[in-house]
Parts: C-alpha cells; structure tokens; sequence
C-alpha cells in the first residue's frame, strides 16, 4: 500500500524469542495503529500512538509493547513470543478522524 | 467499550444477485461506521463510510444503511461480480476518547459464476 510499509513480510520465530515488526510511513500522520488479525476475531487492537511518544494500549496489549520516536515508524514488539501470539498483524495510519490505511501485512509464526 | 458483531461469517451469492452483511454495535455514543474489503494476501482497504448523521450513502454498486435507533448498519452490494469475492470488514467508533476503531469479525463473499 502507497505511504505505508511493514516489515518483514513473515517471520518464523522461536518460542520465547524477542521479536520486533516495523511500520513505516511516507505520509507523516499523526495517528498509527497494530491490529492483529485471527479467524473468528476480526482485527483486534494491539497498540496505537496519536504522536511521537504518545502511545496506549488496546484491547489485546498483553504481551506486547510499542515505540515511536519518530512520526514515521511504529515498532511493534514481543518480547517473549508465544504459541498464542502467531497471527497476521497489520500496522494502519490516519491523520483524521476518519479512515484508516493499512499496510499489508506481516505473518507471524512461532514454534 | 464499544463491541461490534456481524453476520454472516459466510456469504455465497449468484453472479449478479445482491449480498447484504449485516453489522450490530454496542455503544450509542459512535458515530462514524467504516467498511473494508481485504483482498486475499493484502492489507484490508476502505470501500465506503458513513456518519451519524445520515441514514443511507451509496457509491455505484455499493451502498451502506444506517439504523442509530437499533444501532446496526449494513453493506449492500448489487449487480454482484466475481471481483467482489473477498473478506469484508465492518467497524465502529465512539468521538469519546482516541479515535479508534473496533472492527466486525469479518465476512468471506464468495460470488459464485
């Protein structure tokens, strides 16, 4: 998707490994998202910013933690991956009130 | 928090028939209700939109309905194509607090030739 990366694109990690995905954007907006997605869930929200430095936590944070020091990237961290935590997660932005753009994706798989 | 359900998680329809998904929230306070169309491999994309304040949006094959008295919402697709199979997502979101959506679990269209 135009503006919006994630990486990398999959990743086979070990039980009890840290693991790090990147969002990066090209559209300096405010607003950054991770969602991740599981059949029967829909997406869910992991962690999301509204600015440098300024983040808080979603439905399904556990286990998980973010940073953004800088507008364009959002990294998303596990920092001891579990069997429960493998899942296609998706990084999204917006600057307004409305409409997200996602990115396409990261499949997470551990072992 | 605002929870969003939606039926059916399956959906098969014609070639040129019409589809409708069908999504309920919780939370009387949202006002701005979002749907996705996720392509197989990509990222979900927005397809259309509407705002509290109306009831009906349509844009060509596609239209959304709004019921704020019995808080549900719905996607309708005519003159259906095979390039409409695909997850589609519905959400919600609340003014109050951070601008956050809660997304529907998704239904998977399949359009049958």
């Amino acid at each position: 998707d135009a503006g919006i990366t994630q990486s990398p694109r999959h990743k086979v990690t070990e039980t009890g490994t840290p693991v790090t995905l990147r969002c990066h954007q090209t559209e300096n907006h405010r607003y950054m998202y991770w969602y991740r997605q599981d059949p029967g869930h829909g997406l869910r929200l992991i962690h999301y910013s509204y600015g440098v430095k300024d983040t808080d936590k979603g439905e399904v944070s556990d286990g998980y933690s973010v940073s953004r020091s800088k507008t364009e990237d959002f990294l998303l961290t596990l920092e001891s991956a579990t069997s429960s935590q493998t899942s296609v997660y998706f990084c999204a932005i917006s600057e307004s009130l409305y409409g997200y753009t996602f990115g396409s994706g990261t499949r997470l798989t551990v072992v | 928090g605002e929870n969003v359900e939606q039926h059916p998680s399956t959906l098969s329809v014609q070639e040129g028939d019409s589809a409708v998904i069908k999504c309920t929230y919780s939370d009387s306070a949202s006002n701005y209700f979002p749907w996705y169309k996720q392509e197989l491999g990509k990222g979900p994309q927005l397809i259309i939109d509407i705002r509290s304040n109306v009831g009906e949006k349509k844009d060509q094959r596609i239209a959304v309905t709004l019921n704020k008295t019995a808080k549900h919402f719905s996607l309708h697709i005519t003159e259906t194509q095979p390039e409409d199979s695909a997850v589609y997502f519905c959400a919600a979101r609340a003014i109050q607090g951070a601008q956050k959506l809660v997304f529907g679990q998704g239904t998977r269209l399949t359009i049958n030739p």
